[in-house]
């Protein structure tokens, strides 16, 4: 079963500084790979995905995500944070033959100082 | 833009009492799922579910859950009898379809048992 690993538990950052959030998946096959986006007290977002193409997604609010298949990686950027970008990010995957049984990181906590 | 809505917000109950979480997945949706996120941990997969059964169910989701779509619009988690480590985050989800379609997410319900 595929499974994802994050790994920062939490990040600072100060606003204008640039943002790279780790994201390693374990699954051998055609894979989806989703970045999620909780702000305190809402719901989870989804921010970007890949399902093929491109390896290079944009996602709204500015953040961007390479997949690299030999490194079995989609890391989550952004050039210049901003404090509203104070949130949990969560990465994701399910293989790419069925939506069920997506599996979450375990989170990242991004906290901007203004 | 169309969302997922959850009731309540929060819930809070005595051990051995059962809860009914509710959900109200996006209108055109034919996929529903129900997550998990114990605090401090991963979101985990709970259930899926299609076409009035359930399609995929994890290790976690044993005898004392159940889930329902008792009309054309709800969705509903039932924990027939809680205990005190079911004390978690449950998000649903919907999706339109079964492959390649991202999952969009309710609030969540925030449970406590006490």
């Amino acid at each position: 079963a595929q499974s994802v690993s994050q790994h920062n538990h939490h990040v600072i950052l100060s606003e204008a500084a640039s943002l790279e959030l780790g994201c390693n998946y374990s699954y051998g096959g055609t894979v989806n790979l989703f970045w999620y986006v909780q702000y305190p007290g809402q719901h989870l977002q989804l921010l970007l995905k890949y399902f093929s193409g491109d390896p290079l997604v944009k996602g709204i609010k500015g953040f961007e995500a390479e997949f690299i298949k030999s490194k079995f990686s989609f890391n989550l950027r952004k050039p210049s944070v901003q404090w509203s970008d104070t949130a949990e990010y969560f990465c994701a995957v399910n293989a790419g033959y069925n939506n069920n049984d997506m599996r979450f990181g375990a989170g990242t906590r991004l906290t901007v100082k203004p | 833009e169309p969302e997922v809505t959850q009731t309540p917000s929060h819930q809070v109950t005595q051990m051995g009492q059962e809860v009914i979480l509710r959900c109200v997945p996006i209108s055109n949706h034919l996929y529903f799922y129900w997550y998990r996120q114990i605090l401090g941990q991963k979101v985990e997969f709970l259930v899926s579910f299609y076409n009035n059964e359930i399609s995929e169910k994890s290790e976690i989701f044993d005898d004392q859950f159940s889930v329902e779509r008792p009309d054309g619009s709800n969705f509903t988690l039932k924990i027939r009898s809680t205990k005190l480590e079911d004390s978690a985050m449950y998000f649903c989800a919907s999706a339109l379809g079964a492959l390649n379609s991202p999952l969009h997410f309710g609030n969540g319900t925030r449970l406590t048992v006490t």
